[in-house]
């Protein structure tokens, strides 16, 4: 299994521009979600699923949207990048019937918002 | 409400010293405990987790923590440290039953030779 993979690893935005960060995961895992981890602040939940076609948002949803379509994927989308969101995101999965407990992490995705 | 507190943003110790990263936490409901790890430029391990059963928890590595429900406390501790283990850990609280997850804003363990 590769287990959980984003892409890409890095990134550079100019304010405004829009684009999709990638997470998948080979283990038919149930549950993912997508943080972003700022200095001093561990890490805040910004969306979730608990399953294909089903999301909700977590602590910090503003200015990001995800879709689940297959179990596999579970990409964040920034529709118009703000410096304020220059971060690093994490993609997490849990297995089934774990009710989400255990999750494991993706290497994450460092963004850049100039 | 949930909430997580790690006390102590930086922690130093010599190598073969006993390693205390302490975490307090707030929650409404029975919480579920969790202690991550996260070693430069990686994503997250999980080092144990609590879920109502055993109060003292045993993780990898050689680690482990106690559930003490009267201090609201989940420290992590280790009886001696390995260089190896310098890192920063995360201690986590999520009510049984629920999926949201509170991060503490994390404590960075220095392990000095």
């Amino acid at each position: 299994n590769a287990g959980v993979t984003q892409t890409p690893k890095f990134q550079v935005l100019k304010t405004g521009q829009s684009m999709t960060l990638q997470c998948a995961q080979d283990m038919n895992h149930e549950y993912m979600s997508w943080y972003r981890q700022d200095p001093g602040m561990g890490l805040r939940l910004i969306h979730y699923s608990v399953g294909a076609g089903i999301t909700d948002q977590g602590e910090v949803p503003n200015g990001y949207n995800v879709s689940r379509s297959t179990t596999e994927d579970f990409p964040l989308r920034l529709l118009s990048a703000a410096p304020s969101q220059t971060s690093v995101y994490f993609c997490a999965s849990s297995p089934p019937r774990t009710g989400g407990e255990t999750q494991y992490f993706g290497p994450g995705t460092r963004l850049l918002v100039l | 409400a949930q909430s997580v507190t790690q006390l102590d943003s930086h922690v130093s110790v010599s190598e073969g010293t006993p390693v205390l990263l302490r975490c307090n936490y707030s929650s409404s409901y029975s919480p579920s405990l969790f202690w991550y790890v996260q070693h430069p430029n990686k994503g997250l391990q999980l080092l144990l987790k609590y879920t109502s059963a055993a109060t003292l928890v045993k993780g990898i590595n050689g680690f482990e923590a106690e559930f003490k429900k009267s201090e609201t406390s989940f420290h992590l501790t280790k009886p001696s440290a390995h260089m190896s283990d310098a890192a920063e850990y995360f201690c986590v609280v999520r009510h049984t039953g629920g999926f949201k997850t509170i991060f503490g804003a994390g404590t960075r363990l220095f392990v000095k030779a």
